[in-house]
């Protein structure tokens, strides 16, 4: 069975810092992950997707299989990116396992 | 384009009682999906939708079932209501592209239920 674990539910940084929000997961299959982000009072939405390999608003996944692990960064957090973030595996052609989410907080 | 549209934004009900939400896709998209976000979770697959058919199913009992109209959009019905089926409800559209597309879900603002 698939699993996504998103070890933090609340991760709170200091703007300018480094942040990287963990993600782990296990998958019998070949393993597509992606990270969601919901901003207040906004709906779900896609941040970015490791098939990509692209950079979103200073964001960055990379996919270690060895780890099995998707962790997002970003060098330097601003305030606008205080939001929750959902890990998601694929697990059909239009389907997502989510994990729990993680808010982040950055503080001013 | 509006994106994905559901309704009712909140509602109540009571144990035992039936309920159905409503969804419209994204201009484009053929595939509606059903999640379940519990207080405190992330977004739980319920099923999908495309042609009409159910095409995929998650962990949910018979009680939660569905239904997608030719024009795309689709319901989402829960019979005999527990307690513990209060959540946000999600709809969420896609192009099927047989599994070679993207990958990317536009979801809903959500219905939030509510069962007393």
């Amino acid at each position: 069975a698939q699993r996504v674990t998103q070890p933090e539910k609340l991760l709170s940084v200091f703007k300018g810092a480094p942040v990287e929000l963990k993600c782990n997961y296990s998958y019998s299959g070949s393993p597509e992950l992606f990270w969601y982000v919901q901003y207040s009072r906004q709906r779900l939405q896609l941040l970015l997707r490791h098939i990509s390999r692209e950079s979103i608003k200073g964001f960055t996944a990379d996919l270690n299989k060895g780890e099995t692990s998707f962790h997002l960064k970003k060098p330097f957090a601003q305030e606008e990116d205080s939001a929750m973030y959902y890990c998601a595996l694929r697990t059909g052609a239009n389907n997502l396992f989510f994990g729990t989410g993680t808010r982040l907080t950055v503080i001013p | 384009d509006a994106g994905v549209t559901q309704s009712p934004t909140h509602l109540i009900k009571t144990r035992g009682q039936q309920v159905t939400l409503r969804c419209s896709p994204k201009s484009g998209h053929d595939t509606v999906s059903w999640y379940q976000q519990a207080l405190g979770q992330g977004p739980q697959f319920i099923f999908q939708y495309y042609e009409e058919e159910e095409r995929q199913r998650g962990n949910f009992p018979d009680r939660f079932s569905g239904h997608q109209f030719p024009n795309y959009s689709s319901e989402l019905n829960v019979n005999a209501l527990l307690l513990g089926d209060s959540a946000l409800y999600l709809c969420a559209s896609s192009p099927f592209g047989g599994g070679t597309n993207t990958g990317e879900l536009f979801f809903g603002e959500g219905s939030r239920l509510t069962v007393l």
